[in-house]
């Protein structure tokens, strides 16, 4: 099947610190890709639907200055994580819909721990 | 979106069939049911899709009731490494049409 690529994998940084975590479709172009964020023992949230060369649209209650997304190529969509606190720790996980069929393909989610 | 109703976790016999049921009572004529899973730690994984028809592909069978308001994924033959939570979505087949997961079933298989 097709692949995504996300990095990095595990990042942690100091509380106000900005991150950025990668989300790449490795075989195939993504006009949509979406980011998702996980916490312990629960299902993904939904965060934003990410856009190949327009806004990104984001869910009710998720922040877009503290959650900034760039998808400025048909293979790569960014999430930055800007001014990180504790409670920002979560597994963020990216997808790529492939046009032709409408699957959805995860990335490998990147773990971010902010100290 | 749909929201669909699976059971929180199940048991099954490693070399037995896994059966997951799901309820998507409220899905619409366009919408497909999409079935991944994620093992700990690690992104979804698809599994299989369907519209109205039984699908099979080399990981698991997909069984829709004619209806479309119930599905039913089935691993014939169980291995430890199907542990998984298991989640099964709707959504209308057009790649900007959004994912929302609910909470899945979490399939124990025990040797």
């Amino acid at each position: 099947g097709a692949v995504v690529s996300q990095h990095p994998s595990r990042v942690i940084c100091k509380s106000g610190t900005s991150v950025k975590i990668e989300c790449r479709s490795l075989d195939f172009q993504a006009t949509t890709m979406f980011w998702y964020r996980q916490f312990p023992k629960q299902s993904l949230m939904l965060m934003a639907t990410s856009n190949e060369g327009s806004k990104a649209t984001y869910e009710q209650g998720v922040e877009k200055d503290k959650f900034l997304i760039n998808h400025a190529s048909l293979t790569l969509s960014t999430l930055t994580v800007t001014s990180a606190h504790p409670e920002d720790s979560s597994f963020y996980i990216c997808s790529a819909s492939f046009i032709e069929t409408g699957e959805l393909f995860f990335g490998e989610g990147s773990r971010l721990t902010v100290l | 979106d749909a929201k669909t109703t699976q059971p929180t976790s199940m048991d099954c016999a490693e070399g037995r069939a896994a059966n997951l049921p799901c309820n998507h009572s409220t899905i619409s004529g366009n919408e497909y049911v999409y079935w991944y899973r994620q093992i700990h730690s690690q992104g979804p994984q698809y599994i299989i899709h369907g519209l109205k028809n039984n699908e099979t592909n080399e990981m698991a069978s997909l069984i829709i009731t004619e209806d479309r308001k119930s599905s039913t994924l089935i691993l014939p033959h169980a291995t430890l490494r199907d542990t998984a939570v298991y989640y099964c979505i709707v959504r209308g087949r057009y790649n900007f049409n959004k994912f929302y997961f609910g909470s899945g079933t979490k399939l124990n298989v025990k040797p």
